[in-house]
């Protein structure tokens, strides 16, 4: 089973700070890498994705950065905000309809 | 109302019990699909159907089985259930790349 793992598990900061989850994966057929948003009691939700013909995706206060070479893409939150807090997941497939592989998540804090 | 529907929300059987988890979705989606959540697993996937007639086995499938009675039901059944597969469910629906999830059932196997 081709695997994508995600680090770190857990991760607190302060608000404004800039949480970085950080994934890497084996499979170089993939070509579609969304991250998934979970608020507790809730399913996830798309938050962001990026395909690996470019190296960087922003959304609001929401960054991807993907390194292709090093089969390597990470999530950086700009001005984190207490709401932010959620578990993020990331994710990876083949192409964008097929089956997505899943990081195992990041719970994220932010204090206020 | 929900885009994913899922059905019970929360449920606590005993082992050995036989245990249906269902899901409706009303965005017309073909595919579907069934995950297990752990903490520090992630999400790891059951089953998957791709239309009516396609049934696909994921990463977890043992102890496991689907139904796929119609575009917008899909519904997951432990034919006799044991604690380690206490765990959050979710199912989703899926369009050109977007996965769209249910709020999960939570299973609880005493």
């Amino acid at each position: 089973q081709q695997q994508v793992k995600q680090s770190p598990q857990s991760l607190i900061v302060q608000k404004g700070g800039i949480p970085i989850i950080n994934c890497a994966y084996e499979n170089t057929a993939f070509d579609y890498f969304p991250w998934y948003q979970q608020f507790p009691g809730k399913g996830p939700a798309l938050l962001i994705a990026i395909r690996p013909d470019v190296s960087e995706k922003k959304e609001g206060r929401f960054t991807i950065s993907f390194n292709k070479s090093a089969k390597q893409f990470s999530l950086h939150i700009m001005d984190s905000q207490p709401g932010d807090s959620a578990t993020y997941f990331c994710a990876a497939s083949i192409t964008s309809g097929s089956r997505l592989t899943f990081g195992e998540g990041t719970q994220l804090t932010v204090n206020p | 109302d929900a885009d994913v529907t899922q059905t019970p929300r929360n449920r606590i059987t005993k082992t050995g019990k036989r245990i249906m988890l269902e899901c409706s979705q009303t965005k017309g989606h073909d595919r579907m699909y069934w995950y297990r959540q752990d903490p520090g697993l992630g999400l790891r996937l059951i089953y998957y159907s791709f239309d009516v007639k396609d049934i696909n086995k994921g990463e977890i499938s043992d102890g496991y089985s689907v139904s796929r009675q119609a575009q917008a039901k899909f519904s997951l059944s432990l034919e006799s259930a044991i604690p380690n597969q206490t765990a959050l469910y979710f199912c989703a629906s899926q369009n050109t790349g977007e996965l769209f999830f249910g709020e999960g059932s939570r299973l609880t196997v005493l």
